[in-house]
């Protein structure tokens, strides 16, 4: 089955400087990669997701970009601010599987 | 009214209670969704309700049962729990596709001594 590899676990940038997730997935027949983020004790929220159609996708500060050849997507944040610092989540989803495989969690620390 | 609400925020149960999670979304989404979430974990799928029918069933225990009276309200009824089912139960509905653009609930913490 879909398996989703996220790394690092723990990143922790300077205010300011950019932070930059990683995921790798194995089923190529995976179509739609979304971006959850998760405060402490709150809700998991998407911040952003792109289709398998779609090389690269940007709101404001986030960015996501996939390479569907080398099988990994990525979530790039610039100008950290404090109320980035979260539990990153990115999710794949296998086409007709009906169901989100998450990768493990990133915890991203801003500095002041 | 864009929040999925989910009642208790909190449950402590035995092993030998039955107890209801509930969850109410006004968004007209179709597709709603139950998570189980361990600490410092991702959630783990559990079940997805599709226009009101079950599509998945992520071979969950028979003590977890899904019910979904409507297209706003979805119900997690639990019975003879254990205590490693003790974690964060999340409830989550989608305007589109299933499994795409997931609004998630705030949660039951649930605690099973």
């Amino acid at each position: 089955g879909e398996n989703v590899e996220q790394h690092p676990s723990t990143l922790s940038v300077q205010e300011g400087d950019s932070a930059v997730i990683k995921c790798t997935y194995s089923d190529s027949a995976s179509n739609y990669f979304p971006w959850y983020k998760q405060e402490l004790g709150k809700r998991p929220q998407l911040i952003i997701d792109i289709r398998s159609n779609v090389g690269e996708k940007k709101d404001q500060r986030i960015a996501v970009t996939l390479n569907k050849t080398a099988k990994h997507f990525s979530l790039h944040i610039t100008e950290t601010q404090p109320e980035d610092s979260a539990v990153y989540f990115c999710a794949a989803r296998i086409q007709g599987a009906q169901k989100l495989v998450f990768g493990q969690g990133t915890r991203l620390t801003i500095n002041p | 009214d864009t929040e999925v609400t989910q009642t208790p925020k909190h449950l402590v149960m035995g092993m030998t209670n039955k107890k209801s999670l509930k969850c109410e979304q006004h968004m007209g989404h179709r597709a709603m969704y139950w998570y189980k979430q361990k600490a410092k974990k991702p959630p783990e799928l559990m079940f997805v309700y599709s226009y009101e029918k079950l599509s998945i069933n992520e071979s969950v225990p028979s003590r977890f049962s899904p019910e979904c009276p409507n297209s706003s309200l979805l119900n997690l009824h639990l019975h003879a729990l254990q205590p490693e089912d003790s974690a964060l139960y999340l409830c989550a509905s989608s305007p589109m596709g299933v499994n795409e653009k997931l609004f998630f609930g705030s949660g039951t913490q649930l605690s099973v001594l």
